[in-house]
C-alpha cells in the first residue's frame, strides 16, 4: 500500500494519559502534516515537519501537544495528559516537495478519552 | 487560520443532475485551492486541484475559479449516489498549510 499510512485507526485514553499517533507519509513524499477535525467542525492545520524538521507549528496548541519527525521511522504526533477535549480524529497528510503541492491523507486516528 | 467559507446547507440533487458548490475566501494572496471529499467517518480524498483563473475539468467533475473575486466553485455532472459526501474547499497559504472550510454535504437522491 503505497498510500499514507496512519495508526492506531482508533485510540482509547483516559483523561491523564498519554496518546501517541503515528503516521506514515506515501512513498516518495517527503513533507508531513497533522490536521485535527472536531465534531462538527472544520479541518484544522496542527504542524507541518519535513525529516528531522519542523517547519510550521504554528497550529499546535502550546502545551501538551508535540510532533516529531524522525530521521528514520514514522512521524509521531504525541499528547500528554489528554482531556476530554482533546477528542476528535487526528490526520496526517503528506506530499512531495515544492510550495502547493496536493497533500494526501491518511484514514486518520479517531481519539476518545474517557 | 484564512477565512474559507461554505455557506450552503445540505444540497440534495437527483441521480443524473448537476450538483453546484460554491467557496469563497478571504486571502488574496491564495494561489493553490483544491477540493476534497469525504465520506462520513473516513479520510478526506483530493480530487481537484486549480491553480489559475478559469474551468478545469477531470471526468465528471468541474473546477471553477475566479481570484478578482474571491471565489472557486465545483461542477458534479451527472450525479451518482457514490457522490454522496461532504465535499471540503481548502486553499493553500504560508508554509504548505491548508485552510478548510467546514464542508458542504452533498446527497443524490437515486
Amino acid at each position: 500500500n503505497a498510500g499514507v499510512m496512519q495508526n492506531p485507526r482508533h485510540l482509547v485514553r483516559r483523561r491523564g494519559q498519554e496518546a501517541r499517533l503515528r503516521c506514515s507519509p506515501m512513498k516518495g513524499h517527503s513533507h508531513v502534516y497533522w490536521y485535527r477535525q472536531l465534531p462538527e467542525e472544520g479541518l484544522k492545520f496542527m504542524v507541518y515537519l519535513q525529516k528531522e524538521n519542523i517547519i510550521d507549528e504554528s497550529g499546535m496548541p502550546k502545551e501538551r501537544f508535540s510532533a516529531e519527525f524522525p530521521k528514520e521511522g514514522p512521524s509521531i504526533l504525541r499528547i500528554q495528559q489528554v482531556v476530554r477535549g482533546d477528542s476528535a480524529a487526528y490526520f496526517c497528510a503528506s506530499s512531495t516537495q515544492g510550495s502547493n503541492q496536493p497533500q494526501h491523507f491518511g484514514d486518520g486516528t479517531r481519539l476518545s478519552i474517557l | 487560520q484564512k477565512e474559507v467559507e461554505q455557506n450552503s446547507g445540505p444540497l440534495s440533487v437527483p441521480e443524473g443532475a448537476i450538483a453546484s458548490l460554491n467557496c469563497t475566501y478571504s486571502d488574496r494572496g491564495s494561489q493553490s485551492f483544491f477540493w476534497y471529499r469525504q465520506y462520513s467517518g473516513k479520510s478526506p480524498e483530493l480530487i481537484m486541484s486549480i491553480y489559475s483563473n478559469g474551468d478545469k475539468e477531470d471526468g465528471r467533475f468541474t473546477a471553477q475559479l475566479n481570484k478578482a473575486s474571491q471565489y472557486v466553485s465545483l461542477l458534479i455532472r451527472d450525479s451518482q449516489p457514490s457522490d454522496s459526501a461532504t465535499y471540503l474547499c481548502a486553499l493553500s497559504y504560508g508554509n504548505n498549510r491548508l485552510a478548510f472550510g467546514k464542508g458542504n454535504q452533498v446527497v443524490v437522491i437515486p
